[in-house]
């Protein structure tokens, strides 16, 4: 089935650690976005990416960063610049033409230790 | 920048009754999409209804259909005879079309939907 798959679920950062969160698509969408929820709130934009190896900051890009080098991944990583990183991670991804509606992955909750 | 404004924290009804959520947006723009997303506890995004700003006529899928004013810049959604699995919060969003853009999502603080048996 087609999809976008996040991983992990639930991740826990020590202070002063860098880690990465899994964003993979098979639904052949050429642009995929990173969002950040925090309780009680809506989805603020991290990063994006129209399309292979060319990314943009959204934002809340502070402390982040990402890589496109397939166009099927689009990987997340939580510096240790991120002072407040406790949150949902969501990623999504749509085409790039017509509505360009986004389809969401399940998301991960990262907590710190 | 654009904004989007959900006012109603929190909501319920009644099992098979209908409600109504509202949402105000503010942009300059004339061209843009609206959409009605729905993250029930699993907490999944879950895309509910579209709508095309350069459309008259209101969107409908099934129970879920929108009432939207472009020169109010309003946008409710509907959900008729309400059902158990419809209880999450609602998210309102915007996307602009300007090819300048980022083509990001601009969303709303949400509303907390439950539904009573």
């Amino acid at each position: 089935d087609g999809g976008i798959t996040q991983s992990p679920k639930y991740l826990f950062r020590k202070e002063g650690q860098n880690v990465t969160l899994s964003c993979e698509q098979n639904l052949n969408h050429d642009a995929m976005y990173w969002y950040r929820q925090d309780p009680g709130q809506g989805l603020r934009l991290i990063y994006y990416s129209q399309i292979v190896n060319d990314f943009q900051k959204g934002d809340i890009a502070e402390g982040y960063s990402v890589s496109r080098e397939k166009k099927e991944s689009f990987p997340l990583t939580v510096t240790s610049a991120q002072k407040n990183p406790t949150a949902f991670y969501l990623c999504a991804s749509s085409l790039r033409r017509g509505p360009e509606t986004q389809y969401f992955g399940p998301g991960t909750r990262l907590l710190v230790l | 920048a654009q904004t989007v404004t959900q006012s109603q924290p929190e909501m319920s009804v009644q099992e098979a009754e209908t409600v109504t959520l509202s949402c105000t947006y503010d942009t300059s723009e004339s061209d843009y999409y609206l959409f009605w997303y729905k993250q029930p506890p699993s907490r999944q995004m879950i895309l509910v209804i579209r709508q095309e700003a350069y459309k008259q006529q209101n969107a409908t899928e099934n129970r879920f259909s929108v009432n939207f004013q472009k020169a109010a810049k309003s946008f409710s959604l509907k959900i008729s005879d309400s059902q158990l699995g419809d209880a999450a919060m609602y998210f309102c969003a915007y996307r602009s079309v300007s090819s300048g853009s980022a083509r990001q999502l601009t969303f709303g603080s949400g509303t907390q939907l439950t539904v009573l048996p």
